[in-house]
């Protein structure tokens, strides 16, 4: 029940278009949904965050979408760039536990 | 600003050596963690530390200790390495807690022979 499972694996997304990772949860009492990003060689970094009592939150051109009843969050990335390639983690979080996602490799090409 | 610094940036150890991962935090946070990273396995929690002076074991903590010697710096460290804990290992920082923004270092690439 601890588990955030995240899809897909990999991603491949033409410079403009929109690229969408998805993930899912069972533990209803999480509370707190960072999504980080990683370039290889680095530590992540938090790229946005989300609380349960919103449905979406925007910044810039990155996007959560949070859908409580299907315990369910996903990270949208609109005009997508090169610069963006990178690997993506979601993650839950309860009172002393932080569960990560297994990662989606975004790839970007121009 | 520095943020998060660790060191050794890599490491290769034999079976059954120790070593200690050192790391620390220049933005006055009170919280810090230290993580492994796996291929398909998304980061994990080994250790962390609230507050000064105290420590909590994570969701993998067997084969690993943690001392928070002060608020800036807490060390992670392996007392017979084993193959299994070839890993790459991050710390992190928040200000408090785990619904703050964490701040991770670079890592340190270990590999156990």
């Amino acid at each position: 029940q601890q588990q955030v499972k995240q899809s897909p694996q990999s991603l491949i997304v033409q410079k403009g278009g929109i690229s969408i990772i998805n993930c899912a949860y069972e533990n209803t009492a999480f509370d707190y949904f960072p999504w980080y990003q990683q370039f290889p060689g680095k530590g992540p970094a938090l790229l946005i965050a989300i609380r349960p009592d919103v449905s979406e939150k925007k910044e810039g051109r990155f996007t959560i979408s949070f859908n409580k009843s299907a315990k369910q969050f996903s990270l949208h990335i609109m005009d997508s760039q090169p610069g963006d390639s990178a690997t993506y983690f979601c993650a839950a979080s309860f009172t002393d536990k932080l569960i990560f996602g297994t990662g989606t490799r975004l790839q970007v090409f121009p | 600003n520095a943020g998060v610094t660790q060191t050794p940036k890599f490491q290769v150890l034999k079976t059954g050596q120790s070593m200690t991962l050192q790391c620390a935090q220049d933005m006055n946070h009170n919280s810090m963690y230290w993580y492994r990273q796996d291929p398909g396995m998304g980061l994990r929690l080994i250790y962390y530390s609230a507050s000064e002076g105290t420590t909590d074991k994570g969701e993998v903590p067997n084969g690993y200790n943690v001392s928070r010697l002060n608020k800036r710096e807490f060390s992670l460290r392996l007392e017979s390495a084993a193959p299994s804990q070839t890993s790459v290992y991050f710390c992190a920082s928040s200000s408090q807690g785990l619904k703050q923004p964490q701040h991770f270092g670079d890592g340190t690439r270990l590999s156990i022979l």
